[in-house]
């Protein structure tokens, strides 16, 4: 299984971008990134995912390196409902279980 | 399009006693996935079902816990007897297939006292 590392927090004021790192450097070449986030006594909310390419929604950007073992969401002018724990996760590619880690604490600062 | 339903949102039991959650998933979605929460840490995954079949229950205590899917739609998850460690959120969610996004509820909170 492919194990990311995010860090455990990060601070972003209000209105500006947050970049949220993520490593995976066992990725195997058919697995997918998938970001996912979990606000305050809310249930986890699927952000994005991606393989090699960059992909963007109207949540966020996806953005992956090269060799694909990194890679950083990108909420582009982040709000304070933007609060929350974001999951960085590689499921495997045998049966694409959902292996949740501790993730990034995101606080947006007014 | 509707989200995913649960019910309850919250359940207070004593130890020993039984409790079943309920969750109705996102309409055609044919994955039902069942996840436990336990305070400051990441959801994990208890069963999957693919329409009404059981995928994975490895980690599952299937000499407390039960879920059963009827009908391939809603689902029931069940815990008899709770024990103190089951206090946690349980949460579901549902995807269209066994891969690609998945979708939570908002969870059911037990506290087992």
């Amino acid at each position: 299984d492919a194990k990311t590392t995010q860090p455990p927090s990060m601070d972003c004021a209000e209105g500006r971008a947050a970049n949220l790192p993520c490593n995976h450097s066992t990725i195997s070449g058919n697995e997918y990134v998938y970001w996912y986030r979990q606000i305050h006594s809310q249930g986890p909310q699927y952000i994005i995912h991606g393989l090699k390419n960059n992909e963007t929604n109207e949540m966020a950007s996806l953005i992956i390196t090269e060799d694909r073992k990194s890679s950083t969401l990108i909420l582009p002018h982040a709000t304070l409902r933007d609060t929350a724990v974001y999951y960085c996760i590689v499921p495997r590619y045998r049966d694409y279980k959902l292996t949740f880690g501790k993730g990034t604490l995101l606080t947006v600062n007014p | 399009e509707a989200g995913v339903a649960q019910s309850p949102r919250y359940k207070i039991i004593e130890k020993r006693q039984s409790v079943a959650f309920w969750c109705n998933p996102i309409s055609g979605h044919a994955t039902l996935y069942w996840y436990q929460q336990i305070l400051g840490q990441g959801p994990k995954l208890l069963i999957q079902f693919q329409n009404n079949g059981v995928v994975d229950d490895s980690q599952l205590p299937k000499d407390r816990f039960s879920a059963e899917r009827l009908k391939g739609v809603d689902s029931t998850l069940k815990i008899q007897p709770a024990k103190l460690e089951d206090s946690a959120v349980y949460l579901c969610a549902s995807s269209l297939g066994l891969a690609g996004a998945q979708y939570f509820g908002a969870g059911t909170r037990l506290s087992v006292l």
